[in-house]
């Protein structure tokens, strides 16, 4: 498996409070992209990142902003957590200096918002 | 924008049946990739097409790019235990979002033992 991490692996929090998750690579790769996971749904893009503290918005966005000031550290941050944010968080990073282009992803990390 | 539509959602079947799931995209892909997700797990590479027409195995794995670039199918002969989760068949945007995938809804596969 790539080097991905995300912390924290599971999260419970209050309607409100503001949570932040946190994804890091040890592959020096480019992209970097936050995913939600949902029954039904299958992965929607959040946030995605193409190099150092360049983001850009994906599919569900509201609610949700990103920072990248370091190539390995990718951050996730719920300003006001509500109970629709409730799912599974998937870090996902790739690059493109060969084919194929595909994406590596992290462990995951299961939020709950009471 | 672009969607990804697979089907069937569920599949149930039992051990030593084959399976085939369906991704169908609205617009013409430049490579589509498919990826599998073991219960409780992370999403995994399994493969990437980019010719038109192109057919791939692994082992009891067939994965087809269609003529037009707009739809593939993964074909899993005699099932096996271990081949249960759900497969998601994954396309990169066009033109300058191309480093973004969207992402089938995945086809969850249950197989009786």
């Amino acid at each position: 498996d790539a080097g991905i991490t995300q912390s924290p692996r599971h999260k419970v929090t209050e309607t409100g409070t503001p949570v932040t998750l946190r994804c890091h690579q040890t592959e020096n790769h480019r992209y970097m992209y936050w995913y939600r996971q949902d029954p039904g749904h299958g992965l929607r893009l959040i946030h995605y990142s193409y190099g150092v503290k360049d983001t850009d918005k994906g599919e569900v966005s509201d609610g949700y902003s990103v920072s990248r000031s370091k190539t390995e550290d990718f951050l996730l941050t719920l300003e006001s957590a509500t109970s629709s944010q409730t799912s599974v968080y998937f870090c996902a990073i790739s690059d493109f200096v060969d084919a194929p282009n595909e994406q590596f992803f992290g462990p995951g990390t299961r939020l709950t918002v009471l | 924008g672009q969607q990804v539509m697979q089907i069937p959602q569920y599949q149930h079947v039992q051990e030593g049946e084959d399976f085939t799931t369906y991704c169908n995209s609205s617009t013409t892909l430049s490579n589509i990739q498919w990826y599998k997700q073991r219960p409780g797990g992370h999403p995994v590479f399994l493969i990437q097409l980019v010719k038109s027409g192109e057919v791939k195995k692994q082992k009891r794995l067939t994965f087809q790019f269609g003529e037009a670039k707009k739809n593939s199918s993964l074909h899993i002969t005699a099932t096996q235990t271990t081949d249960v989760g759900t497969y998601f068949c994954a396309g990169p945007n066009s033109g300058a979002g191309s480093y973004q995938l969207t992402f089938g809804k995945g086809t969850k596969l249950s197989v009786i033992p």
